[in-house]
Formats: C-alpha cells, structure tokens, sequence
C-alpha cells in the first residue's frame, strides 16, 4: 500500500462543476502539499497545509489530521484548471522528504 | 518565494551517453533536491544537493549513474550518465526555503532512445 493514496487517479468534468480530489496517507506528517502539474511537466505549489483550511481564489484545501486525510476542492471548474493534482506530504520533520501521491488528471471539457 | 529555471527543457539522446540538466534558483538556499518522474508515475527523489558536501542519494540511486554538483547556494547540476532508455523520465530540481514551501522547476523532459 503506497504512503500517500488519492482519488480519482482521472477525473472528466464539464466546465463549471464543482470538482473534489482526495488524498490520504497512513504517515506522520508535518505538512500536507498541493501541487499542479502541467502538461509540460512543471509544477506548481498550490498550497501547503499543517491543519485546517485554506483558500486561494477558485481553489480551496482542507485537513484533517486525525483521519489522515486532505481535499483540494475546485468551484466553477475551467478547462484551464486540466492539469495533474498531485498531493505530497513532509514527514520527519521540516528538512523531511516529500512523499508523492500519483496524481489525480483532471481534464474539464467546455 | 523562489524562482527556478532548468536547462535544457527537454532532449532526445542516444543510448551510452550522458547529459548534464543545470538548476538555477533566483535565491540562495541551502538544499536543492533533483526528482525522477517516470512516464504515469508519481515523483522519486533521486538525492538531496547540499552546498559545500555531498550530495545524498536515496535507495536504488548512486553516484556513478547520477553525480551531481553543488558549487555555489544557487545552482546545481544533475548528469544522467550512460543513459539507457529507462532513463526517459521529466527530471526536476526544487528547493525548500525556511517556511517549508516547495518551489520547483519546470522540469527536464528527457527521452533516450
């Protein structure tokens, strides 16, 4: 069983739909990342998270830390929003490494 | 925040050779990490750059096949040495600062024919 898990590994959507991705691991961690992979390969840091809740325009994450558990919400989803949603989380510490979920492709159709 | 660039963007080598991808951070910091992403595969950490050490290599990655440098808290290297086609992968540098965000580059899309 991988450390980080989430789901779906592919999400179609149409544009406008309120879109949900999930992530949960089984490791002690300091911090819980959000990243957005492009289809050329970069990557974006969306958020980072120890506990709670954060918003950023469209894009909103929440944590909980008991279950283990971490959603990265997406209102009025546009087909700019395709990319792969890759959850990662810090454990050991600070200096610890990432652990990488396999990513969640997104495509939203117009 | 850090900006992070990556040369080359991408290329297409021969098998037995080996290419250099160079990382360069807008800031200093004092860990680079160089990350693997096989084709559908989440992201490997191949090693973590130190400056003014070696770099630490995590399990199933050496020396020999991927030596990295680290001259100054700015910039770092990564070579794919003799490459075979199981090398293909998007290879990435990131940086942690002080607040415990990632920044990453926009990764190296190498294919090895």
């Amino acid at each position: 069983k991988n450390e980080v898990e989430q789901s779906p590994q592919n999400l179609t959507a149409q544009e406008g739909e309120f879109i949900t991705i999930n992530c949960s691991y089984s490791v002690g961690i300091s911090a819980l990342h959000w990243l957005q992979q492009h289809p050329g390969g970069g990557i974006v840091s969306l958020f980072m998270l120890s506990s709670g809740k954060k918003k950023h325009g469209r894009l909103i994450a929440t944590i909980n830390i008991q279950e283990k558990h971490s959603s990265l919400h997406i209102t009025a989803s546009h087909p700019r929003d395709s990319a792969v949603y890759i959850c990662a989380v810090r454990s050991g510490g600070s200096q610890g490494n990432l652990i990488f979920g396999k990513g969640t492709k997104l495509s939203v159709k117009p | 925040s850090a900006v992070i660039s990556q040369k080359p963007s991408r290329d297409i080598c021969q098998r037995g050779t080996s290419l250099t991808i160079q990382c360069q951070v807008d800031s200093q910091v004092t860990m680079m990490f160089w990350y693997r992403q096989q084709p559908g595969q989440s992201l490997t950490l191949i090693a973590t750059a130190n400056q003014g050490s070696e770099a630490t290599y995590e399990s199933g990655f050496v020396i020999d096949k991927f030596p990295i440098s680290r001259p100054n808290l700015t910039f770092s290297t990564l070579t794919v040495s003799n490459m075979s086609p199981e090398d293909s992968s998007i290879y990435l540098c990131s940086v942690a600062l002080f607040t415990d965000t990632q920044y990453f580059g926009p990764g190296t899309r190498l294919t090895v024919l």
